[in-house]
């Protein structure tokens, strides 16, 4: 039982590229969260998704898309990288009826 | 709308020294308030939480007690270790069945306990 596993770890990306984060999870849970952490502002929510095949915006999610075309899975993509996107990407997910969410281990991005 | 605001870090202690950090919401209705913690290098785990007015949850020693007159859910523990080293965070969730679970959290307190 892996829990909310993240890949890549790391990257770094030249302003302009795209990249694809993706989050799984083995829980079977219905709803999965994409946060960004950033020194001195805490996690703000950039998306979410409340189960299979729905997506839906959260703070801030200007700059960013995402899929959950499995339930297991929930992909955040960047579709041209800006410095002002350097962060630590986390993602999480939680169960219906649980207040709990479970984190994955993060994904620290840079762009130069 | 919903906010979380958590006292200014960082917070150096020495071992079995009381810890105390503040958190104060702002939220509308009955929230259900949290206290997560984050390990050097890892995602975020649920510490406590309490989901109703006067409820006071409790694990591995800290404590946090929701004061719905004082809008706080402050953390404490009576005796810290090395070991409880760490960035903690408070956060929220809307009460009411639309939340979908969403977090809103504080900005974090950084938190090194020296020997």
């Amino acid at each position: 039982n892996a829990g909310v596993t993240q890949t890549p770890k790391f990257r770094v990306l030249k302003t302009g590229q795209s990249m694809t984060l993706l989050c799984a999870q083995d829980m079977n849970h219905e709803y999965m969260y994409w946060y960004r952490q950033d020194p001195g502002m805490g996690l703000r929510l950039i998306h979410y998704s409340v189960g299979e095949g729905t997506t839906a915006k959260g703070e801030v999610p200007d700059g960013y898309n995402v899929s959950r075309l499995k339930k297991q899975n929930f992909l955040l993509g960047l579709e041209s990288a800006a410095p002002s996107q350097t962060s630590v990407y986390f993602c999480a997910s939680k169960g219906g009826g649980i207040d709990e969410q479970f984190f994955g281990p993060g994904t620290r991005l840079t762009v130069l | 709308g919903n906010s979380v605001t958590q006292m200014e870090g960082p917070v150096t202690l020495s071992e079995e020294a009381f810890l105390t950090i503040n958190c104060t919401y702002t939220a509308t209705g009955y929230p259900s308030l949290f206290w997560y913690v984050q390990y050097p290098g890892e995602g975020l785990q649920l510490l406590l939480k309490a989901t109703k007015a006067d409820d006071k949850g409790s694990n591995k020693g800290f404590e946090a007690t929701y004061r719905k007159e004082t809008t706080s859910f402050h953390l404490e523990k009576g005796s810290v270790q090395v070991s409880d080293s760490a960035v903690y965070f408070c956060a929220l969730r809307r009460g009411g069945g639309t939340s979908y679970g969403k977090l809103t959290f504080g900005q974090g307190t950084i938190l090194t306990v020296h020997p």
